[in-house]
């Protein structure tokens, strides 16, 4: 029961912005959307995250529609250590966090 | 920065054997997750603990158990091994509140069966 779906697979050439879409139609109120990245078998590693409001920190940016039922994960300068496996979770109360099948993103020099 | 630990970094098992892994939370973190990840596959939930109680328990197989320790400490025991059980195993930690926080992973342990 995947509370989101993503594309599988995305290309970005080096130095434009990546846009990652992300649908969570069935997002609850309280839940918020995060997104994690996977780089070659290392840990996942937290991007960002948000409840309602657009967010920006120093790697990404979060768009979170108004009905909150999709969002986007902007890379702005993408590189090609950017390369990775993305995912978008929605999540409430920290213990509830599934992975389901991410976004694989490859920047193209 | 405290990151989450994990140990061994790499185990070689037989199949049958057992094998254990470690996970050090990051501080003042009370909650702890386990997740393996098998070969072109997404990580997948096993179990959690918070305060030392199993909270939530996902796709674990019956040979295996964990438990959260006293001083937060994790530890995954995996009996009667399966090539099959072969994977990446991730831990990660978070405070249990406030929500929002998140989760911090460690680097994983490769477990190969052979």
């Amino acid at each position: 029961d995947a509370k989101t779906t993503q594309p599988p697979s995305m290309d970005c050439a080096e130095g434009r912005a990546a846009n990652l879409p992300c649908n969570h139609s069935t997002i609850s109120g309280n839940e918020y959307v995060y997104w994690y990245r996977q780089i070659h078998s290392q840990g996942p590693q937290y991007i960002i995250h948000g409840l309602k409001n657009n967010e920006t920190n120093e790697m990404a940016s979060l768009i979170i529609t108004e009905d909150r039922k999709s969002s986007t994960l902007i890379l702005p300068h993408a590189t090609l250590r950017d390369t990775a496996v993305y995912y978008c979770i929605v999540m409430y109360n920290n213990n509830d966090m599934r992975f389901g099948a991410g976004t694989r993103l490859t920047v193209k020099p | 920065a405290a990151g989450v630990i994990q140990s061994p970094r790499h185990l070689i098992k037989e199949k049958r054997e057992t094998a254990t892994l470690k996970c050090y939370p990051i501080p003042r973190h009370d909650t702890v997750y386990w997740y393996q990840q098998g070969p072109g596959q997404d990580p997948q939930f096993l179990i959690s603990f918070y305060e030392k109680m199993q909270s939530d328990k996902g796709s674990i197989p019956d040979r295996f158990s964990a438990q959260q320790f006293s001083d937060y400490h994790s530890e995954l025991n995996m009996s009667s091994l399966e090539l099959g059980d072969s994977a990446l195993y991730f831990c990660a930690s978070s405070p249990a509140w406030p929500p929002g926080y998140g989760y911090t992973f460690g680097s994983g342990t490769r477990l190969t069966v052979v």
